[in-house]
Order: structure tokens, then sequence, then C-alpha cells
């Protein structure tokens, strides 16, 4: 089954404008992670939520998790052109490996 | 900080040929993984590495895959007879302590082109 599924495939947004992403995800989690990736690039680790936590903040990242609804947001606030990218969610479950995502392309545009 | 490294960041080869991608993962990690990423898609686990032997792998890692810890730094990947498919981005990481429950540290991949 499919983990890890984030929407907006695509999102593109002005300068200083919020960007919200969402992931669902299907099965029980340990934790779940969001990740970065510029074009072409390595993968950014950015923040993880642990199953027991729901809300989690790292400078203008802030990631929440439902896990009575299987899902998960990560919120840019303020966001910046360099913050153009492709954002993945990647579920740990039990002693699974990383199930990532398609991911959400972000564009900010200045 | 300490950063996950991969070398070559492109290799090009020919069908039938072998490549060997290299990774050095993080000095103080005990677990080390290979994912690939086909363009465009998403990203794929290959396999886990523990205490010397392959912990977990998944279906694409087949007979023509293989990993190996040649000394106390370098992690690598080798594919013994490349096809078309295997084309894609290979990404290497480690994490401190058992996956699953800790963050893994992605190297910047190694592009792989079969020609």
């Amino acid at each position: 089954s499919q983990q890890g599924e984030e929407d907006p495939q695509a999102l593109s947004i002005q300068e200083g404008e919020n960007a919200t992403m969402n992931c669902s995800y299907k099965t029980s989690i340990n934790n779940l992670q969001w990740y970065r990736q510029n074009s072409g690039r390595g993968l950014v680790h950015l923040i993880l939520i642990r199953s027991n936590e729901r809300e989690k903040h790292s400078g203008r990242l802030r990631v929440t998790l439902d896990t009575s609804k299987k899902s998960s947001s990560l919120l840019i606030t303020a966001s910046r052109a360099a913050d153009t990218a492709s954002y993945f969610c990647a579920t740990a479950s039990g002693n699974t490996p990383l199930v990532f995502g398609k991911g959400t392309r972000l564009s900010v545009i200045a | 900080e300490p950063e996950v490294t991969q070398t070559p960041s492109h290799q090009v080869t020919q069908m039938g040929q072998e490549v060997i991608l290299r990774c050095v993962p993080i000095s103080n990690h005990l677990y080390f993984y290979w994912y690939r990423q086909i363009l465009g898609q998403k990203v794929e686990f290959l396999v886990s590495f523990y205490n010397n032997e392959i912990s977990e792998k998944s279906e694409i890692f087949d007979d023509q895959f293989s990993v190996e810890r040649p000394d106390g730094s370098n992690f690598t990947l080798k594919i013994r007879s490349t096809k078309l498919e295997d084309s894609a981005m290979y990404f290497c990481a480690s994490s401190p302590r058992a996956r699953g429950t800790d963050t893994q540290y992605f190297g910047p991949g190694t592009r792989l082109t079969v020609l």
C-alpha cells in the first residue's frame, strides 16, 4: 500500500506567503520525517515528528501530526525564493525502512 | 557539521558494465542505507546494512546488486551488470541508531546514467 502521499503535487506562491503541504499515510508509524530536495540534488532532512507528538517547530517550519487521521502537514511561513524545492514526507514504521511519498514541488516567486 | 559524502557525483556507463558507487557515512553512525530515485519518481529503499551485514532489502535489490563496507569508513553499492532501467539517482544514508526510530542523513547522491 502507498505510504506518505503528499498533496498538492505542485504549489506556486509569492515570496512572503505561507506554504502548506500535506502528507497522508495508511499504516501506524513510529515517526514521520520531512525532507527537502533541490532540483537534482540530495535530500536534506528538515524535521522529524514522533507518533506521540502533535506539533513541532523549527525556525520557519511548523509540522503537525494527526495520527487519528494519519496525516501530517508542513507549513513554511514567510516563504523565500530559496525555499523553492521539492518536499517529501517519509514514514517510519516499526523496523521497516523509510517510505517516501512522491513529493510536493514548491515554487516561490520573488 | 558532519555529513554523508558520495562519489562520484555522476557516473555514465554502458549497459552490461559493472559500477561501484561509493559513500562515506557519518563516522559514529551504525546503520547505512541505499535508496534510489528514478527521475521524477519517488525515493525508493534498496537496502539497509548493520553490523557488517544486510539487515533488510527491497524487491529492487536483486542479485545484480551487492553492498560492502570494505573498511571502517566506506560503504559501497555495486551493480554487476547495469541495465538501462538502473539509470537513477542513488542516495546513501546513515543513522546513529536503529532505522525507523531515528533521523537518516542523506548524501548528495550519485546520478547513474546507463547508455
